[in-house]
């Protein structure tokens, strides 16, 4: 199984501040990535898939990065919304595979 | 627009089964394998199951493997995830997924809202 490990956890930061999350995996998944974010009290939304494609309607605020075993979310002006958890996956092998999430908090 | 609603999460005793339904809309069901994912309370996502877009292959995490049978009915337009011998450890929001394209990726979009099953004496 590839585990899939995130850091940091949490991550304090305000409005308009860049958010750097990292997703680094216990063997190499090519570029086979997503991130998600979920808000409190909702499912989870896509937002990159294959390591750096923006899903639709996704703001260009929102970037991806990496290949085989180190991944970057960034985040380059975070807005309100954007406080939430983010979760990778990766797609390379069975099992399907998430990391534990790293929490974007308000400062 | 993409709609898939869950049904069927309730309180079940441990050993006990439950069937969740996913009923899906706005989208040509057919052409898109499937999965559950789960969530425990206050924690981390976790896959459950996937299938193909027409039935054939599943695939199933090992914490459910011989317990939970997922299945589709494409004239329906439905998921479901038949969950049997249920364990506390089972607890969780239980969502519905649709495969992002319709050239399988096994990443997931939309997802539904999800569903709650609470497994407990």
């Amino acid at each position: 199984e590839i585990v899939l490990t995130q850091s940091p956890a949490t991550l304090s930061l305000s409005p308009g501040e860049r958010a750097t999350l990292s997703c680094r995996a216990s063997r190499s998944v090519g570029r086979y990535l997503a991130w998600y974010q979920q808000r409190p009290g909702q499912a989870p939304g896509l937002l990159i898939y294959d390591a750096s494609n923006r899903a639709t309607g996704i703001p260009a605020r929102f970037s991806g990065s990496g290949s085989e075993t180190d991944f970057t979310l960034t985040i380059s002006s975070l807005e309100p919304e954007d406080f939430a958890v983010y979760y990778c996956q990766q797609r390379r092998n069975w099992p399907l595979t998430f990391g534990g999430g790293t929490k974007v908090e308000i400062k | 627009e993409v709609q898939l609603v869950e049904s069927g999460g309730d309180l079940v005793q441990p050993g006990g089964s439950l069937r969740l339904s996913c009923a899906a809309s706005g989208f040509t069901f057919n052409n898109y394998a499937m999965s559950w994912v789960r969530q425990p309370p206050g924690k981390g996502l976790e896959w459950v199951s996937t299938v193909s877009s027409s039935g054939t292959n599943t695939y199933y995490a090992d914490s459910v493997k011989g317990r939970f049978t997922i299945s589709r009915d494409n004239s329906n337009n439905t998921l479901s995830l038949q969950m049997n011998s249920l364990r506390a450890e089972d607890t969780a929001v239980y969502y519905c997924a649709k495969d992002r394209t319709s050239v399988t990726t096994y990443f997931f979009d939309p997802w539904g809202q999800g569903t709650l099953v609470t497994v407990s004496s």
